[in-house]
C-alpha cells in the first residue's frame, strides 16, 4: 500500500493551464479506472473533483479534467483562477484498499 | 442535502482507546458504503477503512489492521470507528466519507481530531 507519487508543488499564472501527475503501479492505477481527484483548501474537508479517471461531479467546473495512461493519471486545470489555489490529491482503488497520493500544492501566482 | 458530522475525537495516551462516530443525514444511509480517511497534521490523506452498505464486509489499511474496527448502525444512520492500541502515529484528523458507488468519496464530514500523546 505505497502512496501514489505526485509533485509536491506546482505554480502558474492566472488564465494559464497546469497538469498534475499521479504515478502509481500495475496494482492500482494500472489495473483500475477508479482514479479520483480531490481539492482541499486549508482547514477544510476535501472535495471530489474527478472520479472514474475523467468524470466530473455535478457542480464542478469543466475547467477540471482528468486522464490516464498506463500507471499514471493526470489532472488538468485550465484557465487558472485564484480560487483554484489549494492542495490536490489523487486516489486509486487497489482491489480491497484505496491509496492516495502525497498531494500537490497549487499556487496561482 | 448530505451531511456527515463526526464526533468523539480527543486526547488519548498511547495504548488507549477511543470510539469515533459519524452521524449521516440527507441520503439513504443503508444504500451506500462508507469510509474513514485520516490526515496527520500538515500531511496528506490516508485511507483507513471501508464498510459495505449492509455491514457484511470491511476493508482496512495495513497500518490499522487489527487495531481499528469500522462498523455501522443503519437504523440510526451512524458510522463508527473503534480505535484500540492507539499509537502516536495515529494522531490525525479523522474524516468520514460517503462512497460514491464509483470507488470515490463524494461527501466528507468536517473531521474530528484525535491526538495520541502521553
Amino acid at each position: 500500500q505505497s502512496a501514489l507519487t505526485q509533485p509536491a508543488s506546482v505554480s502558474e499564472s492566472p488564465g494559464q493551464s497546469i497538469t498534475i501527475s499521479c504515478s502509481g503501479t500495475s496494482s492500482d492505477i494500472g489495473s483500475y479506472d477508479h482514479v479520483s481527484w480531490y481539492q482541499q483548501h486549508p482547514g477544510k474537508a476535501p472535495k471530489l473533483m474527478i472520479y472514474e479517471v475523467t468524470r466530473r461531479p455535478s457542480g464542478v467546473s469543466n475547467r477540471f479534467s482528468g486522464s490516464k495512461s498506463g500507471n499514471t493519471a493526470s489532472l488538468t486545470i485550465s484557465g487558472l483562477q485564484a480560487e483554484d489555489e489549494a492542495d490536490y490529491f489523487c486516489c486509486s482503488f487497489a482491489g480491497t484498499t484505496w491509496v492516495f497520493g502525497g498531494g500537490t500544492k497549487l499556487t496561482v501566482l | 442535502q448530505v451531511q456527515l458530522v463526526e464526533s468523539g475525537g480527543g486526547v488519548v495516551q498511547p495504548g488507549g482507546s477511543l470510539r469515533l462516530s459519524c452521524a449521516a443525514s440527507g441520503f439513504t444511509f443503508l444504500s451506500y458504503g462508507m469510509h474513514w480517511v485520516r490526515q496527520a497534521p500538515g500531511k496528506g490523506l490516508e485511507w483507513v477503512a471501508f464498510i459495505r452498505p449492509l455491514g457484511d464486509e470491511m476493508y482496512y489499511a495495513d497500518s490499522v489492521k487489527g487495531r481499528l474496527t469500522i462498523s455501522r448502525d443503519n437504523s440510526g444512520s451512524t458510522l463508527y470507528l473503534q480505535m484500540n492500541s492507539l499509537r502516536p502515529e495515529d494522531t490525525a484528523i479523522y474524516f468520514c466519507a460517503k462512497d460514491s458507488t464509483y470507488w470515490a468519496f463524494d461527501y466528507w464530514g468536517q473531521g474530528t481530531l484525535v491526538t495520541v500523546s502521553s
